[in-house]
């Protein structure tokens, strides 16, 4: 039963358009939604989150948007570059848990 | 950055040995976590701890053990590896907020 769910595991995208990365999740009680960036043979690194007192959080090139009827997360990624090449994942947590569930990841590949 | 490191990085082993997978922060966080991860799968919590003498299961059931002895130390154990153990395992801290910091993994594989 998998509360957090990316149903892409891969994208490309020609540099410098948009990357668009999707997630869902079923939990109504996830609070709080994280992107993390993963390299190969590299731990995930943080990349941006949004609480869901919000529906849109800006970083950069980097925007999340929330649509907490629909569930559903999204990653844009404007304009994409090729260093933008990596895994992302998608986690959720439920405040006071201190715990994460991951979606399976979106593999990205930005061709030049 | 984050200061979190984990070794080894990569581990060839043979059946039925005990292995020890290290993992260790600088940064004071209390709270530390082991996930485990196969290639294309999501990243599964197999412990963690919210502090010293803290240790918890985590969602997926795991064969390994972990102790939290010092705040800044997360040993995982194996007391006899099997190929099903084969993975990548992850470790990770927090201070509490929604953020974790990764160390780099251990990719282990049982012969």
């Amino acid at each position: 039963d998998q509360q957090v769910k990316q149903n892409s595991p891969s994208l490309s995208v020609q540099e410098g358009r948009i990357s668009i990365l999707n997630c869902d999740y079923t939990n109504s009680m996830f609070d709080y939604f994280l992107w993390y960036k993963k390299y190969p043979a590299e731990g995930p690194t943080f990349l941006i989150s949004i609480s869901s007192i919000k529906d849109k959080n800006e970083d950069g090139r980097f925007t999340v948007f929330l649509n907490k009827s629909a569930k559903h997360l999204s990653l844009h990624i404007v304009p994409s570059q090729p260093g933008d090449s990596a895994v992302y994942f998608c986690a959720a947590s439920t405040s006071g848990t201190y715990k994460y569930i991951f979606g399976t990841g979106t593999r990205l590949k930005v061709l030049a | 950055e984050a200061d979190i490191y984990q070794t080894p990085r990569y581990l060839v082993i043979g059946t039925g040995k005990k292995i020890t997978l290290e993992c260790s922060q600088t940064m004071g966080h209390d709270k530390m976590y082991w996930y485990q991860q196969d290639p294309g799968m999501e990243l599964h919590l197999i412990h963690y701890s919210y502090g010293v003498n803290s240790t918890e299961k985590g969602d997926l059931s795991s064969e390994s053990t972990v102790s939290r002895i010092r705040t800044e130390h997360f040993p995982l154990t194996l007391e006899s590896a099997r190929p099903s153990h084969t993975s990548q395992y992850l470790c990770a801290s927090s201070t509490g907020g929604p953020r974790q910091f990764f160390g780099p993994g251990t990719r282990l594989t049982v012969l």
